[in-house]
């Protein structure tokens, strides 16, 4: 299996744009997770979808931030509109049942 | 609400020396996890501990688990520089939820 797959790697926008990542779970996998990484906050955990079902989404932000999980092999974060403060690392990560979750490589998210 | 601590954030140690990072958690968890973060890259993972008492042992890292005390420790045996990284642990949020909240990080730096 490739892994979890994010893209895009990098996404630079202006401030008020949206902005759309995408995440594909490894195959199998029940549970999927965004987390967002910054320095200043660390590692957040945004949601997170069990069998694509939103389960707890009370790390979202605002209601600029807006998740979807139509099928079990495929996820989006979107943002809109975007701000600067939004600037920082998303991760997705997928597990199966109470295993290990496995992360993507991320996406770098520049708001200018 | 879950909380997640870990301590020290910061350590910088002599190859050839041992240390210990500890990772304390507020409520009732089964599941534990450690993961480790090159600088830029993503999430590895490197320890699941499902039980009280349990011990993994991989190369120069040990990790156990005191549910009992919410306490977990990461120990550092004889440490080299490919062991530099960024270490998280993760608590799963409750029973029978794959909802993980992670630790601050301890970032470690290995220096000859």
């Amino acid at each position: 299996d490739a892994g979890v797959i994010q893209s895009p790697r990098h996404e630079v926008t202006e401030m008020g744009q949206e902005v759309t990542l995408r995440c594909k779970p490894i195959s199998g996998h029940n549970s999927l997770f965004w987390y967002r990484q910054t320095m200043m906050r660390g590692l957040e955990l945004l949601i997170y979808f069990n069998n694509n079902v939103p389960i707890d989404d009370s790390g979202m932000p605002e209601d600029r931030f807006s998740a979807k999980m139509p099928n079990a092999s495929f996820s989006t974060l979107k943002i809109q509109p975007s701000e600067p403060r939004d600037s920082a690392v998303y991760f997705c990560a997928s597990s199966l049942g109470q295993g290990r979750a496995f992360f993507g490589q991320g996406t770098r998210l520049t708001v200018v | 609400e879950l909380k997640v601590e870990q301590n020290p954030l910061f350590l910088s140690m002599q190859e050839g020396k041992n240390y210990t990072i500890y990772c304390n958690y507020s409520t009732t968890s089964d599941r534990l996890y450690w993961y480790r973060q090159d600088p830029g890259k993503s999430l590895e993972s490197l320890f699941v501990l499902l039980s009280n008492g349990a011990v993994k042992q991989e190369g120069r890292l040990m990790a156990s688990l005191d549910t009992k005390a919410r306490l977990s420790t990461l120990h550092i045996t004889a440490a080299v520089h490919d062991l530099s990284a960024t270490y998280f642990c993760a608590v799963a949020g409750s029973y029978n939820t794959d909802k993980l909240i992670f630790g601050t990080g301890t970032r470690l730096q290995v220096f000859p």
